[in-house]
């Protein structure tokens, strides 16, 4: 298994400023992912971090939006720029172990106002 | 690229019944784990059950099962003796064998336990 402590939990911020999601996960990892869950929707991928290079985004998703670091093998931040309220979901880090499931951290709720 | 349906955004079901939910997926891989995850009003994801796409033998734990069909690309979740604790969406989830692989969700299904 794998614990993975993600940080905030939530939080509420004004439009127009960044927030930073910490992601710390028990022991080390190649690759840690970071997931957005719209309102009542399903959970899509942002990015891969691997240690070491710069993050893989997914389509519809910038490095200028979200910007990632991954500086060791058990910690990495999303950080969500120039926030609006469509900003607004949870955040979720992610680790996979030997190839089999994946483990989450608590995610962060993000409200935007 | 792989894709996953879940074709039910809701279900409800009596306390103590049977409650099945679907899932379908795509892929031209033989090697992968079908996964279905749970998501309580605490949003924490919880692992229900997984299944390795090359054994035949349908997954178990405890209260729940899976009827795999991988010719068919099926992959569903069984619910016996729902409790009310089982209230929660949920999530069927796709991915290739390897930790640098990410995993691929489905819409999701709200299921409602009803006393």
């Amino acid at each position: 298994s794998a614990v993975i402590s993600q940080k905030p939990s939530r939080d509420i911020c004004q439009r127009g400023t960044s927030l930073t999601i910490q992601c710390q996960v028990d022991s080390q990892v190649t690759m840690m992912f970071w997931y957005r869950q719209q309102p009542g929707q399903s959970l899509t991928l942002i990015a891969t971090a691997n240690q070491g290079s710069e993050a893989t985004y997914e389509s519809g998703f910038v490095i200028d939006k979200f910007p990632i670091s991954r500086p060791n093998l058990t910690f990495s931040t999303l950080t969500v720029s120039n926030m609006s309220p469509e900003d607004s979901s949870i955040y979720l880090c992610s680790v996979r172990r030997a190839g089999t499931e994946a483990f989450f951290g608590q995610g962060t709720r993000l409200t935007v106002v | 690229a792989q894709t996953v349906t879940q074709s039910q955004p809701e279900m409800s079901v009596q306390e103590a019944e049977t409650v099945t939910l679907s899932c379908t997926y795509d892929t031209s891989e033989n090697n992968y784990y079908l996964f279905w995850y749970k998501q309580p009003p605490s949003r924490q994801m919880i692992l229900v059950i997984r299944q390795e796409a090359y054994k035949q033998q349908n997954a178990t734990e405890n209260r729940f099962s899976v009827n795999f069909q991988k010719a068919a690309k099926s992959f569903s979740l069984k619910i016996s003796d729902s409790q009310l604790g089982d209230t929660a969406m949920y999530f069927c989830a796709f991915g290739y064998t390897g930790a640098n692989s990410k995993l691929t969700f489905g819409k999701g299904i709200t299921l409602s336990v009803r006393p």
